[in-house]
């Protein structure tokens, strides 16, 4: 029964490259969340997506980012053009049902390096 | 807006206890709380609803204070393996639409020696 999925675990990016972070939900989830940490802060959400539909990007950039979950295969979270402040571990989680009741469960991660 | 954890960090010895707060200024729907360890993942730990329903690992109690939005953590007869930085998430009680996005605290960060 394998967990949430996250590739690559690192990930080094230039200044003005792109990056791209992919997740594997649990098997019979269909709800994913992305979150970005900080050094030494919080998890901060940033997007929720299910099957074919963002649901919530309210915590997104305007700018440079972009999410999305197809029918098959995993979430992407997409950063353009890539900045140092952009250096950070981006977690996703999944559960099974939408709504505050159900628990999520995290990925590993995906540490982004901005040089 | 963030809910507030106390303390920011705890020391504690083998078998000691300890109480970690969490508070929101808003209503909510849920809390959840998560441990997480440098450089890895956070692991759920607990959620706490609204009614006072609660779900979560058996050797960790905790209790949700509806009418102040306040939540805590209980850890007793504290072992190594619960050193680790816990964080509450708060689910905001949007009319009772919410689908589970999950607002941070800052964190508590608790240290426990042999």
């Amino acid at each position: 029964n394998a967990g949430v999925m996250q590739n690559p675990r690192h990930l080094v990016r230039r200044r003005g490259q792109e990056a791209r972070l992919r997740c594997s939900p649990m098997k019979g989830h269909s709800h994913v969340y992305w979150y970005r940490q900080l050094p030494e802060e919080g998890l901060k959400f940033m997007v929720y997506l299910q099957k074919e539909n963002i649901i919530d990007e309210s915590g997104m950039p305007k700018e440079r980012f972009s999410a999305e979950f197809p029918k098959e295969g995993p979430s992407i979270l997409r950063i353009q053009q890539v900045v140092r402040g952009d250096s950070a571990a981006y977690f996703c989680a999944s559960s099974p049902l939408a709504g505050g009741t159900y628990e999520q469960y995290f990925g590993p991660g995906t540490r982004l390096t901005v040089t | 807006q963030q809910p507030v954890q106390s303390p920011q960090a705890v020391i504690l010895r083998e078998g000691e206890d300890a109480v970690i707060n969490c508070s929101s200024s808003k209503a909510l729907y849920s809390v959840h709380w998560y441990r997480q360890k440098h450089g890895e993942a956070p692991v759920f730990l607990m959620i706490l609803l609204k009614g006072g329903e609660q779900k979560g690992h058996e050797k960790i109690s905790a209790s949700f204070n509806e009418k102040k939005q306040q939540s805590s953590l209980y850890l007793t007869a504290s072992q190594l393996s619960y050193s680790g930085t816990y964080f509450c998430g708060t689910v905001g009680n949007a009319g009772g639409t919410s689908y589970g996005k999950l607002t941070f605290g800052q964190g508590t960060i608790l240290t426990v020696h042999p």
